[in-house]
């Protein structure tokens, strides 16, 4: 079965810069988008980036997506950190018959 | 404005079923699929199955195959989830959520508020 992973926590500084990775477990993470969503605590989630790179409308461009290849995997970077993007986030992709969620990343903003 | 709202919290006994309604407005129900994620408390995403709004046919995660139905009822744009029966582990909050573009996989663009479904004896 097809699984996406990713780091269980990563915390950076306000005004710096974070990367969270979501890597595939098979197949080329390339073939089928990829979702990253922000889930605040008590809330549903919300799309930040859907289909690799591409930014919701009202989500700052601080946000960004991409794909390498290489290392079958997805990345989420965040510009400029604010203490309001701390939250959950989640990579979600998908195979032929079933969506497909990382096991989330909690960001702490500090 | 796209909506979907779902019904309240449920308490249910171990074997017993539960039904969770979500009901969608402000766009063509039938025109978007319909997918349910679960959450456990303190835990991550997980993918439950998703439901064709417009012929009613039906996927779902291997996990839950057996215990899971979707249906929906179009007079009233709803959309229903059935978990029978249930388990202490089944205790999460339900979310209904659409798929971005008609899509059938993909990015869900819109989720209802969640249902709390607590298992307790």
């Amino acid at each position: 079965n097809f699984m996406l992973t990713q780091p269980h926590s990563v915390s950076e500084s306000p005004g710096k810069t974070v990367t969270i990775s979501c890597t595939g477990s098979s197949g080329s993470i390339a073939s089928n988008y990829v979702q990253w969503y922000q889930q605040r605590p008590g809330s549903a989630p919300s799309t930040v980036i859907y289909e690799h790179n591409q930014r919701p409308s009202g989500v700052p461009d601080r946000f960004s997506g991409s794909i390498d290849s290489s290392s079958n995997s997805a990345s989420l970077t965040i510009s400029g950190l604010k203490t309001e993007d701390e939250a959950d986030y989640y990579c979600q992709s998908y195979d032929s018959s079933n969506q497909v969620f990382g096991g989330g990343t909690k960001l702490t903003v500090l | 404005q796209v909506q979907l709202v779902q019904s309240g919290a449920e308490v249910k006994k171990p074997g017993a079923s539960v039904k969770v309604s979500c009901k969608a407005s402000g766009y063509t129900f039938t025109s978007y699929y319909i997918h349910w994620v679960r959450q456990a408390p303190g835990q991550g995403l997980e993918w439950m199955g998703i439901i064709n709004t417009y012929s009613g046919s039906t996927t779902y995660a291997q996990k839950l195959q057996g215990r899971v139905t979707m249906t929906r009822d179009t007079s009233t744009s709803t959309v229903h989830m059935e978990l029978s029966s249930l388990r202490f582990e089944d205790t999460a909050v339900y979310y209904c959520a659409r798929l971005y573009g008609g899509n059938s996989f993909g990015n869900f663009d819109y989720w209802g508020q969640g249902t709390l479904v607590t298992v307790s004896s």
